[in-house]
């Protein structure tokens, strides 16, 4: 069965830290895929990285950052320079390979960042 | 909008009453998915429809819900005889299977109250 840890429950940082969100995975599968989602206070989630799991190369999204480590099944987030609109609470997903498109999402439980002006 | 449509964004029920949710999907986008998000988790997986194959139903937590949809057109979920437990935020997402891309597109979710 698969599992999505997110450890850190709550994060607060003052704004222009950098924050990194924890993610650790469990999956029997040797092809999956790794997401992150944003779901800010309206509520509707936000699309951020899709990544496949023989594509270990970390990746870089302006302020955004992934680390993914296979041989500790991680895959952290880091944001760099944080602002005020980063305040939202971080999902991180799995999806096996099911074949014919299915990738139903396993989500971990979430991690609320606050950046304080 | 070309977004994810849902209906209705709020339902307030009474135990034991049946109620419907309507997911519009972006038009084109063949796979079609339902999760449920309980106040403060993540989602969880209920259903997955594309084109007209049979649905994966094994995330339905009981056999009071169910869901249909016609095609790659709209979906509804249906929850009979509803209980407390099963207040939660109904999310759907669509997607349109390409090579590179499987991106789900989210809607903004029906918050369901049974009381």
């Amino acid at each position: 069965a698969q599992k999505v840890t997110q450890a850190q429950t709550e994060i607060s940082v003052v704004e222009k830290e950098d924050v990194t969100l924890d993610c650790v995975y469990e999956t029997r599968d040797t092809t999956y895929y790794l997401f992150w989602y944003k779901q800010p206070p309206s509520g509707e989630l936000v699309f951020l990285i899709r990544r496949n799991s023989f594509d270990e190369q970390n990746e870089i999204s302006g302020r955004y950052s992934w680390n993914f480590q296979k041989s500790t099944s991680s895959f952290n987030f880091t944001i760099t320079a944080s602002q005020v609109v980063d305040s939202a609470v971080y999902f991180c997903a799995l999806s096996e390979a099911r074949g014919f498109g299915n990738e139903k999402l396993t989500f971990g439980t979430g991690t609320r960042l606050t950046i304080i002006p | 909008g070309a977004g994810v449509s849902q209906s209705p964004s709020n339902k307030v029920t009474e135990k034991g009453k049946d109620v419907e949710l309507r997911c519009d999907p972006i038009s084109g986008h063949t796979a079609l998915y339902w999760y449920r998000q309980r106040l403060g988790q993540g989602l969880e997986f209920l259903i997955y429809f594309q084109g007209n194959s049979a649905p994966d139903k094994s995330g339905l937590p009981s056999d009071r819900f169910s869901a249909e949809r016609t095609g790659e057109s709209v979906s509804t979920l249906t929850i009979q005889r509803t209980q407390q437990e099963d207040s939660a935020v109904y999310l759907c997402a669509s997607s349109f299977m390409a090579a590179s891309s499987y991106e789900q597109y989210f809607g903004p979710g029906t918050r369901l109250t049974v009381t």
